[in-house]
This record gives structure tokens, sequence and C-alpha cells, in this order.
């Protein structure tokens, strides 16, 4: 497995503000994703990240409102922007790692926007 | 796109039965399955696995069977204990370079009654 940390684990915003999420890895990975989990519900996915090229992203998501960077092989950011109560949710990274490509999840950042 | 679904979206046993969470997938190209267990505020866990070149994996108390035939596979655990009480996800992946765009379930709340 790896070990993945999340920054921050938790924030309250304002509307109309943006939150950076950071998440690092203790290992070089090539895959790094972004998922949502709304409130009581599963985990969709918002973008795979990979280092030295452009995030794709699923469909519902959008470059504008989760810009997201990879600097290295192991560090990521994802940024939501223009807050609004709608995108109050968890939000995990996770990564592929070892010899089957298995996937593991960061401890996840949950946002509340009011 | 692939669609997962996921039954019964809850289910409560006694100490000591088992539970069987089943999954059906659309894309015939899925050939990864994980099965994650999140407990209430924590991280969804990897616990087990299948490739699409098995039928049956097993782990202890818990086991995953798949039938891509009929586009479904399972999972099974045995003598369970107040511990196993979490949310289930189960996931399809049709790989490619990775495994990494997993597309969840929309997952299965267990309750083991002691």
């Amino acid at each position: 497995s790896a070990v993945i940390s999340q920054k921050p684990s938790r924030d309250i915003c304002q509307r109309g503000t943006s939150l950076t999420i950071q998440c690092q890895v203790d290992s070089q990975v090539t895959m790094m994703f972004w998922y949502r989990q709304q409130p009581g519900q599963s985990l969709t996915l918002i973008a795979t990240a990979n280092q030295g090229s452009e995030a794709t992203y699923e469909s519902g998501f959008v470059i504008d409102k989760f810009p997201i960077s990879r600097p290295n092989l192991t560090f990521s950011t994802l940024t939501v922007s223009n807050l609004s109560p709608e995108d109050s949710s968890i939000y995990l990274c996770s990564v592929e790692v070892g010899q089957y490509n298995e996937q593991f999840f960061g401890p996840g950042t949950r946002l509340t926007v009011l | 796109g692939e669609n997962v679904e996921q039954h019964p979206s809850t289910l409560s046993v006694q100490e000591g039965d088992s539970a069987v969470i089943k999954c059906t997938y659309s894309d015939s190209a899925s050939n990864y399955f994980p099965w994650y267990k999140q407990e209430l505020g924590k991280r969804p866990q990897l616990i087990i696995d299948i490739r699409s070149n098995v039928g049956e994996k097993k782990d202890q108390r818990i086991a995953v069977t798949l039938n891509k035939t009929a586009k479904h596979f399972s999972l099974h655990i045995t003598e369970t204990q107040p511990e196993d009480s979490a949310v289930y996800f189960c996931a399809a992946s049709s790989g490619g370079t990775s495994y990494g765009k997993l597309t969840f379930g929309q997952g299965t709340i267990l309750t083991v009654h002691p």
C-alpha cells in the first residue's frame, strides 16, 4: 500500500471562495485520482492527474471549477472554485500502487460551504 | 460509460450469519472489480479484489465471485462479527494502462447485530 495524507482534513468556507486540497504520498506514483463523496452517497471520480500532463476530467466536471495540479510524482492539489453549498462533500485523493495497480485512498477532506 | 448497480442498499444480519452483497456492471470491457469497506468518518479501505481471469477469490472470511457472462460479481462475508458493520462499495474498472478509473456502486450499509 502507500501512506497518503491530505490537507486540510476539514474546512468551512463561504460561498464564492475557493479551497485548495493537498494530497501527499510517501512514494512515487504515476496515477493519482480525485473523487467526490457527497453526504451519504457513493464515490464519484472527478479527474485523473498524471505528472507532466493535463488532468483528465470526467463527465460533469470541468477544469474551471476543479483545477488540478500535479507538479511531481508524490503530490497533487485539487482546487474547488467559486464555492456553493452544493459543493459540500468529502473530497478524496487516491493512488494506484504495487504490482497489481491496487487503488488506495487518502483520509479525505470534509468541505462545508455556508 | 460504465454503470454499476449494487444491492441491497441495507443489510442487517445476526452475528455469525453470512452476508452477501451483489453488483452488476454494464461494460463488458471491465476487467477489475475491487470491494471497499468504509467505516463512519473513515476512508474507503480495499478489502478484496478480483480480476476477470479469475472466477473466485477468498481471503479468510471474505470471498468474491465473478460471473463475466452475466456481468455480475458478489461479496460474501461468513461468520459475521459486529466489527464488520460498515458501508461496503463495489467498483468496476475497464483498465487499460491502469485500473484506476473506478466506477462505484451505490453502497450497502451492513449492520451486524451482536
